[in-house]
């Protein structure tokens, strides 16, 4: 069973910084990882698959990288809309979610 | 418009099997490379995969959750029904069903709203 670790769990960050959150695998997952963002009470939401991909209507200012086992979500540009919880997710073999990194206002 | 919606029970008593049904549209199920998973996410907790099922109706499970979980599918009715049997209150959480999309790097790119389901 393949287990993803965020990192960090919580930060707390201003409007316009810049974010950088990071998933690592258990083993090797190709580049088959995805991040979602969950505002409280709504269903996730899709922002990036494949690693990199940016799912349709996303803004430009997140993007993600890596391979293998290592995988960061980066915002551009902290926007009041993006305080939430982001996790990632693989999808090499079945499906796991990381545990969640929860983003507040500084 | 894709769009999907979990119905069922709200309340179970501990023992008993929750049966959810995700009603879908804007798909079909009988498109290669398309699933319908589920996912659960206890009150303030993280999310959990419990298992999903393609379009040729193969089934994946949590390995954790294999022998209580069964999913099946009505593609002439747009659902996808989980079966959870031997309910515990550890198994009170929010369940999610999502359209699994990819022929390669999958992931799940709509959700249903969610349905709360308590144990107790």
């Amino acid at each position: 069973d393949i287990q993803m670790t965020q990192s960090p769990s919580f930060l707390s960050a201003s409007v316009g910084e810049r974010v950088t959150i990071a998933c690592r695998a258990s083993q090797s997952i190709s580049k088959n990882l995805n991040w979602y963002q969950q505002k409280p009470g709504k269903a996730p939401k899709l922002l990036i698959y494949a690693t990199s991909s940016l799912q349709s209507g996303v803004p430009s200012r997140f993007s993600g990288v890596g391979s293998g086992t290592e995988f960061t979500l980066t915002i551009s540009s902290l926007q009041p809309e993006d305080f939430a919880t982001y996790y990632c997710q693989q999808s090499y073999g079945s499906r796991t979610f990381g545990q969640g990194t929860k983003v507040e206002i500084k | 418009q894709i769009t999907l919606k979990e119905s069922g029970p709200t309340l179970v008593k501990p023992t008993q099997t929750l049966t959810l049904t995700c009603t879908f549209s804007g798909f079909s199920l009988t498109t290669s490379g398309v699933g319908v998973g589920w996912i659960r996410q206890p009150p303030g907790k993280t999310l959990e995969w419990l298992g999903l099922i393609y379009w040729n109706d193969d089934q994946r499970y949590s390995p954790s959750l294999k022998s209580r979980l069964t999913i099946t599918k009505d593609t002439s009715k747009s659902q996808v029904v989980l079966t959870m049997t031997n309910m515990d209150p550890g198994d009170t959480a929010t369940y999610y069903c999502a359209r699994d999309y990819g022929d390669y790097d999958n992931y799940f790119d709509h959700w249903g709203q969610g349905t709360l389901v308590t144990v107790s």
